[in-house]
């Protein structure tokens, strides 16, 4: 079992749409959860970092955390086509990432 | 612009050859780790580097290794290089390595084994 579960999509969306995106974790000790968007050739930029459990917004984005059933999710609302990009969910101070999902939001 | 600097961008070399990969670290990072990224792949952590030493490795042969300069710049190295050391090699700078840190990617080297 991989430490980081993602649905790697591709996910295409219209624009204004409210997107989902989810990861599941195995171990339970992990702390820190983040959010990173990817552009194509681009490295990974940090969107959103949780510690433990709970929510957190940031403009358009909500990251929350379920420790409980080791869920984590990012919802962006309001949808841009300049959100496309893939967006990876990463686990634990030494990141570890699942393998991303391709969100195409088409104007 | 995270402020995180990688050279060269791209590189092409052949199987058995040896790679130096570099990373200029964000201005007050001292931290800095490498990771390599697969195609269609989340990023896979190969080693971190806190204050010139080691601090922690992911699962990767001793063919790959590294170096923190006082600076806090850094090299990774790659001998003997195989066809699935394709990938982007991406480094990430960090202050310190305690609670609440987190971690800033440079743009990534694209690396071409043929």
């Amino acid at each position: 079992q991989k430490e980081v579960e993602q649905d790697p999509g591709p996910l295409s969306v219209p624009e204004g749409a409210i997107v989902s995106l989810n990861c599941t974790y195995s171990n339970s000790a992990f702390q820190y959860f983040m959010w990173y968007r990817q552009y194509s050739r681009k490295g990974p930029e940090l969107l959103m970092y949780t510690y433990s459990s709970g929510n957190k917004e940031d403009g358009r984005f909500t990251a929350q955390v379920d420790k409980s059933s080791k869920y984590i999710s990012l919802f962006i609302r309001d949808s841009q086509p300049s959100d496309s990009a893939t967006y990876l969910c990463a686990v634990s101070r030494q990141l570890t990432f699942g393998s991303g999902t391709q969100l195409t939001v088409l104007p | 612009e995270t402020g995180v600097t990688q050279s060269p961008t791209h590189l092409i070399k052949t199987r058995g050859q040896q790679v130096t990969l570099r990373c200029s670290s964000q201005s007050g990072h001292n931290t800095v780790s490498w990771y390599q990224q697969a195609l269609g792949q989340g990023p896979q952590f190969i080693f971190q580097y806190y204050r010139e030493e080691e601090n922690g490795r992911g699962n990767f042969p001793p063919r790959f290794s590294g170096l923190q300069f006082p600076n806090y710049s850094s090299e990774l190295n790659v001998n003997a290089l195989e066809l699935d050391d394709s990938a982007l090699y991406l480094c990430a700078s960090s202050y310190e390595t305690g609670v609440g840190e987190t971690q800033y990617f440079g743009p990534g080297t694209r690396l071409l084994v043929l």
